[in-house]
């Protein structure tokens, strides 16, 4: 099965631009794999940020964006708020046989 | 608005079986995918089990497969994971995900060692 990454954590500034990245054992991240990106605030049930590599839902804060960057995932947030502390999870569909697999998580702090 | 709710998580013996289930509301739930996705304590999110709209499409993480059956009744806007052969590591709250894009609370399920 294949493996997907994530840098364990992250710091960033308040007001500070961070990317976190998602990557997959089996080689480069493409559109195919319709990269999700999800929030998950302590004792919260996680929450959809991005879907389909950049498109975001109603919710979704406009200082987050996703796009496809050197073969990876890659979530960007611009102008961090200390409210956007939090772990953040990607995850990428393989195919029918199985078909989605999340990556480990990158816990964010906003210091 | 979308609504989500498990429901079935409790304490289950090793070896025995217990079935989730989530209401669904808010939305025409026969016309989309729903996910199980499950999360153990201090960990990360694992996707579990994927169904179609009109539930005969069903696949599973090789963690669960041929233990766990994903199903649904679209007159009665429900989902449901059976959860047979449990062991200690299926120990977790268990998420009912609508399209990947709405989340319910969660349900927790333990199973002792």
């Amino acid at each position: 099965q294949a493996v997907v990454t994530q840098e364990p954590s992250l710091t960033v500034s308040p007001g500070g631009t961070v990317t976190l990245t998602c990557g997959s054992s089996t080689g480069a991240v493409t559109s195919g794999h319709y990269p999700y990106w999800f929030q998950q605030k302590p004792g919260q049930a996680p929450r959809t940020l991005i879907y389909d590599t950049s498109k975001k839902h109603s919710w979704t804060p406009a200082r987050f964006s996703g796009a496809l960057l050197g073969g990876k995932a890659a979530l960007t947030l611009s102008g961090a708020q200390p409210e956007d502390e939090a772990e953040y999870y990607c995850l990428l569909f393989y195919d029918d046989t199985r078909p989605w697999v999340f990556g480990g998580g990158t816990k964010l702090t906003v210091l | 608005q979308v609504q989500l709710v498990e429901s079935g998580g409790g304490v289950v013996q090793p070896g025995r079986s217990l079935r989730l289930s989530c209401a669904a509301s808010g939305f025409t739930f026969s016309s989309y995918v729903m996910h199980w996705v499950r999360q153990a304590p201090g960990k990360g999110l694992e996707w579990v089990a994927v169904i179609s709209d009109d539930g005969t499409n069903k696949y599973y993480a090789d963690s669960v497969k041929g233990r766990f059956t994903i199903s649904r009744d679209n007159s009665k806007n429900t989902l449901y994971l059976q959860m047979n052969r449990l062991r200690p590591e299926d120990t977790a709250v268990y998420y009912c995900v609508w399209g990947l894009g709405h989340w319910g609370q969660g349900t927790l399920v333990t199973v002792p060692s």
